[in-house]
């Protein structure tokens, strides 16, 4: 059972538009949600986090919005560039247990075109 | 560069056999994830260990075992080979046991013939 469910699973968009990758998450108990970038041959490099007691966290270019009643969560990226094209991984983290264990989607491949 | 090292880079082998994947975490982390990529099931999470001991276990099959040195690397024994374990191995870590931010391996590619 996929644990977090991400979409869409790949999208192309214009350089100087706007790109929205959307999760969705069913555990309750999720209290730390990053969002990943993957460039190919690289591992996952967090880009941004947000826990559940805010509703928006923004850095720069990148958003997310958070949306804790309907256990959604997106990211959007304003202003896409070239070099935002990478695979996207939502994830979802509990860290109230004795260990930590992250879920992740299954991944946006992000085209820009210049 | 995250700091997170990952040896061998590729991993070529028989269905069958047994090998081990080696990853040394940033100076100072205690805490070092193992995660399973592949191309339909995305990042699956394997195990955890922080400062020797297992601390949280996700999907990761029997055959497979991993455990945390002294020294805090870490190996992932992957044995009874099949096909289906070809994949992206990641490691990643983290300075304490519950810590949010996870720093990535460069991972290492394991293709079973």
């Amino acid at each position: 059972q996929q644990q977090v469910k991400q979409s869409p699973q790949s999208l192309i968009v214009q350089k100087g538009g706007i790109s929205i990758i959307n999760c969705a998450y069913e555990n309750t108990a999720f209290d730390y949600f990053p969002w990943y970038q993957q460039f190919p041959g690289k591992g996952p490099a967090l880009l941004i986090a947000i826990r559940p007691d805010v509703s928006e966290k923004k850095e720069g270019r990148f958003t997310i919005s958070f949306n804790k009643s309907a256990k959604q969560f997106s990211l959007h990226i304003m202003d896409s560039q070239p070099g935002d094209s990478a695979t996207y991984f939502c994830a979802a983290s509990s860290l109230t247990n004795t260990g930590n264990q992250f879920y992740f989607g299954t991944g946006t491949s992000l085209t820009v075109i210049p | 560069d995250s700091g997170v090292t990952q040896t061998p880079k590729h991993l070529i082998t028989a269905t069958g056999q047994r090998v081990t994947l080696r990853c040394s975490p940033r100076s100072g982390d205690l805490s070092v994830y193992w995660y399973q990529q592949s191309l339909d099931q995305g990042l699956q999470f394997l195990i955890q260990y922080y400062n020797g001991e297992e601390r949280a276990k996700g999907n990761i099959l029997e055959r497979f075992s991993a455990q945390q040195f002294p020294d805090l690397h870490s190996e992932l024994n992957l044995s009874s080979l099949e096909l289906g374990d070809s994949a992206l191995y990641f490691c990643a870590s983290t300075p304490g046991q519950r810590s949010d931010t996870q720093y990535f391996g460069p991972g290492t590619r394991l293709t079973v013939l």
